[in-house]
């Protein structure tokens, strides 16, 4: 069974840093391209960042560029946000998608990040 | 503000066929594949449709997808109270160089 579980959310204050974690199982993780996908309370779906299988090749949202950075470890099926300088406006659910634009995605069930002072 | 969009509510009895519309331009649904992700209150999404139009394994056929030009849509036939969730479309966008997801479209069975 396909399962991605994210951990290390929680409440930071404004400036802080918070570093996401996602690993997945039931899957040959090295295989898949893998994303982070938002959702501020009560409103719709928001693309963060993805990475291709290597790590090699990334891409972020203009309003994360330059505070969030992403790596994976395939050899522990693991994918990593880490996210700096946070804002009040990345208070969210975020979510570990693998595959997002192909027939093979599947969502976490998400982290809630809130940032607040 | 979402690049793609969606009406932000449909509804139907049980059995009627819905049907939502999801426009976006030509750097995005105009060159690329469109997928459909359903979003039942307090879960995670999940994938609806892929490839514009192809059902994963497990979703049901009365799920249809379809695109034409720089819009798609999605179609439910023969609606059903387990229905009842948020609906989004999404693809990729050239000109941004970011996955696009639409307004989501809350369904609702009267």
């Amino acid at each position: 069974e396909v399962q991605l579980v994210e951990s290390g959310g929680g409440l930071v204050q404004p400036g802080g840093s918070l570093r996401l974690s996602c690993t997945g199982s039931g899957f040959t993780f090295r295989t898949y391209w893998m994303n982070w996908v938002r959702q501020a309370p009560g409103k719709g779906l928001e693309w963060v960042a993805n990475i291709n299988q290597g790590g090699s090749d990334q891409a972020f949202l203009d309003s994360v560029k330059g505070r969030f950075t992403m790596s994976r470890d395939n050899a522990k099926s693991s994918l990593y946000l880490q996210m700096n300088s946070l804002r009040v406006e990345d208070t969210a659910v975020y979510y570990c998608v693998r595959d997002l634009s192909g027939g093979g995605c599947y969502w976490g069930q998400g982290v809630l990040v809130t940032v607040s002072s | 503000q979402s690049v793609l969009t969606q009406p932000p509510s449909a509804s139907g009895t049980p059995r009627q066929r819905v049907t939502i519309s999801c426009s976006g331009s030509s750097s995005n649904i105009g060159r690329k594949t469109v997928n459909w992700y359903q979003q039942v209150p307090g879960t995670a999404p999940k994938l609806l449709i892929h490839t514009s139009n192809q059902r994963p394994s497990g979703v049901p056929d009365r799920f249809s997808g379809s695109k034409s030009g720089t819009s798609a849509s999605l179609a439910i036939s023969g609606l059903q109270s387990e229905d009842e969730a948020d609906y989004y479309c999404a693809a990729w966008d050239d000109s941004l160089n970011r996955y696009v997801f639409g307004t989501g479209t809350k369904v609702t069975v009267l």
